[in-house]
């Protein structure tokens, strides 16, 4: 059974730098065929999408973050890695971790989220 | 655009059949994912792709479908436990990802 667990600081001040930590465990990150997201969720509010990296380190960010954000992945220790820079109280949210599986196809691909860590809520506070 | 657009909330009564709706260009190219989010937990993929695949250990009550540039989830024979927040998500074109903006579901 795959598991993700995500580490971290649970506050960090305004116009620092948060760096989170996602563990993997039960399968491995350098296998391939997958791709590993952040997603985060503001206090009361929906789910955002941050962005993904493949086990080649290969990111994708989502464009309103893409100034702020580095992803990286650790394949030697399982681990993939975000930091988002520049942080304001906006940034205030519970983040988690997930695998992505699923291809493109035609007419519809498919991806989908099927492995989720328990989530880390940090606050930007000084 | 990859804007997903849900309902803010539906309520269905015990027993009793409701569908959620997603709506947004990306459906058109890829098909929605759904999870079922409870209070104070991480999401939970319910169903996904085509054929409206379950992961194990999630009821056969829940279904998906979709239809041009909309994408349903349905809960046949609500329970109690199904009450909850839930998402779609589908990426696009682009290789972005988008979360519909979440259905609210109240199982009386």
């Amino acid at each position: 059974q795959v598991q993700l667990q995500e580490s971290g600081p649970g506050l960090v001040k305004p116009s620092h730098t948060l760096s989170l930590t996602c563990t993997v465990s039960g399968g491995s990150i350098s296998s391939g065929g997958y791709y590993w997201n952040w997603i985060r969720q503001h206090p009361g509010k929906g789910l955002e999408w941050i962005g993904y990296i493949s086990y080649s380190g290969s990111p994708y960010y989502n464009p309103s973050l893409k100034s702020r954000l580095t992803m990286s992945v650790d394949t030697s220790k399982n681990q993939f890695s975000l930091k988002l820079s520049s942080l304001t109280a906006a940034d205030t949210a519970v983040f988690y971790c997930a695998r992505e599986a699923g291809y493109d196809d035609f007419p519809r691909g498919m991806y989908y989220f099927d492995y989720w860590g328990q989530g880390t809520l940090v606050t930007v506070s000084s | 655009s990859s804007e997903l657009t849900q309902d803010p909330a539906v309520s269905v009564a015990l027993g009793q059949t409701v569908r959620i709706t997603c709506q947004g260009d990306s459906l058109r190219s890829y098909y929605a994912s759904w999870y079922q989010q409870k209070p104070g937990q991480a999401p939970v993929l319910v169903i996904y792709g085509k054929k409206s695949n379950r992961p194990s250990g999630i009821p056969d009550r829940f279904s998906g479908s979709s239809s041009g540039n909309t994408a349903s989830l349905t809960i046949t024979g609500a329970q109690a436990e199904d009450e909850a927040d839930y998402y779609c998500n589908s990426r696009d074109s682009s290789g972005n990802h988008a979360f519909g903006t979440g259905t609210k579901v109240t199982v009386l």
